[in-house]
């Protein structure tokens, strides 16, 4: 099945860490997308990126760094330079032109 | 760049009753404008889209209509059931060009009451 597959879905960083969220897809899509979503939120993004080898900032981006290396994979390092990085993490792909966006199942980060 | 605007940010309504999120867009090239519904603890799914040469669209108890002059759309939900209580995005995106990205809506919180 073609889908966005997000790893772990739980996930305990203790202060001064830096810890990494997994995306792969295997849908082909060039564009990839992190969003951030606190309780009662909506989707802020975090990075988005276009094409392999390159990424843009979102709106969000201080404290959090990816890379792009693979088509499939598009993982997110959330520094120990993030203050408040407890939330719900989505990555998303899209179809060409920013049209259908297909989201993983999120990842839950806590600081512990 | 686009912006995209939703209200209401939370709407009760009664199971059976009907149900109403509207969005606004200010980018007038956006010719794309899709709906999500997100269930708590998951990521949003696609229930529904819209392209700028259509002004109705409906999937069973779902439609979506489009005012591309006002730059507005919206979502109806006829008949609601308590299994239609998520969070639902609008977004927008033109599509010109590889590089554009969707814009999604601040989400509207739906719960309906049985």
């Amino acid at each position: 099945d073609g889908g966005i597959t997000q790893s772990p879905k739980y996930l305990f960083r203790k202060e001064g860490q830096n810890v990494t969220l997994s995306c792969e897809q295997n849908l082909n899509h060039d564009a990839m997308y992190w969003y951030r979503q606190d309780p009662g939120q909506g989707l802020r993004l975090i990075y988005y990126s276009q094409i392999v080898n390159d990424f843009q900032k979102g709106d969000i981006a201080e404290g959090y760094s990816v890379s792009r290396e693979k088509k499939e994979s598009f993982p997110l390092t959330v520094t120990s330079a993030q203050k408040n990085p407890t939330a719900f993490y989505l990555c998303a792909s899209t179809t060409p032109g920013g049209y259908k966006a297909f989201f993983g199942q999120g990842t839950r980060l806590t600081v512990v | 760049g686009e912006n995209v605007e939703q209200h209401p940010s939370t709407l009760s309504v009664q199971e059976g009753d009907s149900a109403v999120i509207k969005c606004t867009y200010s980018d007038s090239a956006s010719n794309y404008f899709p709906w999500y519904k997100q269930e708590l603890g998951k990521g949003p799914q696609l229930i529904i889209d819209i392209r700028s040469n259509v002004g109705e669209k409906k999937d069973q108890r779902i439609a979506v209509t489009l005012n591309k002059t006002a730059k507005h759309f919206s979502l109806h939900i006829t008949e609601t059931q308590p299994e239609d209580s998520a969070v639902y995005f609008c977004a927008a995106s033109n599509g010109v060009t590889s590089y554009d990205k969707v814009i999604f809506g601040p989400g509207t919180s739906l719960s309906v009451i049985p």
